[in-house]
């Protein structure tokens, strides 16, 4: 299956600013994904990336507040935006390819 | 609406012994995708086994086991002769579309195997 490489990490953020996280994935794959895991609890579907246009939504997230960008089939960005505490997650990335499903190491976000 | 439970908020076991991660699920299509995937301590989520809901034979990876039944909506997880680094959090998935990446998860199974 493909490797996803996910950056950064980690990361502690003041609120008020935003943080991009990027996903490369080492082979082309028809879809990606944005996981949120708040802490202690499951992963929430927060969007579908959508190559070359814009990601489709789940409820109750919004393209303002988490902005994703797909430009090809290898790479995707999403953008935590005006953070506040209650953003600090893991965030995940995921690609599948018909059945295949395989993530990114995810990033720990802490925002004070 | 799909749905996936883990009534099993946390477990835990000495080591040697097995345990049994339940799993159950709730959806309304006929063609579904279930999975088991380990969260470790530093935070990756790891794949453990993909099953279509048309292959119900039972699968056996080293101490590994998994029993799927469709009468009883259930996926449930088996570690044989548990070990301190099966100490993880296990999350079981369904995703209802062929592009597996997007699933629901279940809140997890946090399992403590101590020495």
């Amino acid at each position: 299956s493909a490797v996803i490489s996910q950056k950064p990490s980690r990361d502690i953020c003041q609120r008020g600013t935003s943080l991009t996280i990027q996903c490369q994935v080492d082979s082309q794959v028809t879809m990606m994904f944005w996981y949120r895991q708040q802490p202690g609890q499951s992963l929430t579907l927060i969007a579908t990336a959508n190559q070359g246009s814009e990601a489709t939504y789940e409820s109750g997230f919004v393209i303002d507040k988490f902005p994703i960008s797909r430009p090809n089939l290898t790479f995707s960005t999403l953008t935590v935006s005006n953070m506040s505490p209650e953003d600090s997650s893991i965030y995940l990335c995921s690609g599948s390819e018909n059945t295949e499903a395989f993530f990114g190491q995810g990033t720990r976000l802490t925002v004070v | 609406a799909q749905k996936v439970t883990q009534a099993q908020t946390e477990i835990s076991v000495v080591e040697k012994e097995d345990v049994t991660l339940d799993c159950v699920y709730e959806t309304r299509d006929t063609t579904y995708y279930l999975f088991w995937y380990k969260q470790p301590p530093s935070g990756e989520l790891v794949f453990l086994i993909r099953r279509n809901s048309f292959d119900e034979q039972n699968e056996i990876s080293g101490r590994y086991s998994w029993n799927f039944q469709k009468s009883t909506s259930s996926f449930n997880f088996t570690i044989t002769a548990s070990q301190v680094v099966d100490s993880a959090v296990y999350f079981c998935a369904l995703s209802e579309d062929t592009n597996a990446g997007k699933s629901t998860f279940g809140d997890g199974t946090t399992l403590t195997v101590k020495p």
